[in-house]
């Protein structure tokens, strides 16, 4: 099974309206890490938001806030007031136990946005 | 501060060759890890060093290695190219070893095998 899913290969937006990214995971492990990485045509990976398990309140970053609905599995990166510079390929990933460093990825969304 | 430096940034060699990649971590992080990107399998784990000891590997062939030096820095060798190694291969650090540390993620080295 999967354990990082993105349904979403490709998403549009408009420049300035809000966006979700969707990603559903799949764990035994009490202990994980949720993370959101945006990945322009560069290369880099660039982190933009973290969630653990053990934390209460949703992770917000800037624009960038995770709907972590924990019973559910998903942790969606909502992106407000979206720029043209947001346009890349967006990946959530989890680390799961303590003391792994390891990331699952997804297989990403490309996010294109349109002024 | 510096970021992740990864060296070189594009290479081609042919079926056969085999290769080095370089990896410069941010000053003071002691972990590094290592991804390949490809088109078909997406971003998977091939391994991560904490202070010169390998702590974990992925699924990859032995041809895949890696090591650390004392100053962090690490390379990946992969021998016996195969056409399917093409890939961008991405090196992350992080200062601890912590779950919660956040990786840093250089632009990777990208790799084509004719």
């Amino acid at each position: 099974a999967q354990k990082i899913t993105q349904t979403q290969p490709g998403m549009f937006v408009q420049e300035k309206e809000a966006v979700t990214l969707d990603c559903t995971y799949d764990t035994s492990d009490p202990s994980y890490g949720l993370f959101w990485y945006k990945q322009p045509s560069s290369g880099e990976m660039i982190f933009l938001i973290y969630q653990g398990s053990y934390d209460q309140q949703n992770a917000t970053e800037g624009r960038y806030s995770l709907n972590f609905q924990k019973a559910r599995k998903s942790a969606n990166l909502v992106i407000s007031a979206s720029q043209l510079g947001d346009s890349a390929m967006y990946f959530c990933a989890m680390r799961e136990g303590t003391g792994r460093r390891a990331l699952t990825f997804g297989s990403g969304t490309r996010l294109q946005v349109q002024p | 501060k510096a970021g992740v430096t990864q060296t070189p940034r594009y290479l081609i060699k042919t079926r056969g060759q085999q290769v080095t990649l370089s990896c410069s971590p941010i000053s003071g992080h002691r972990s590094v890890s290592w991804y390949q990107q490809t088109p078909g399998q997406g971003l998977q784990f091939l391994f991560e060093y904490f202070s010169e000891t390998q702590r974990n590997k992925g699924n990859f062939p032995g041809r895949f290695s890696g090591r650390q030096f004392s100053n962090s820095r690490s390379e990946m060798n992969v021998s016996t190219l195969e056409l399917g190694d093409s890939a961008l291969y991405l090196c992350a650090s992080s200062f601890t070893s912590q779950q919660t540390g956040e990786l840093f993620f250089g632009e990777g080295s990208r790799l084509t095998v004719l």
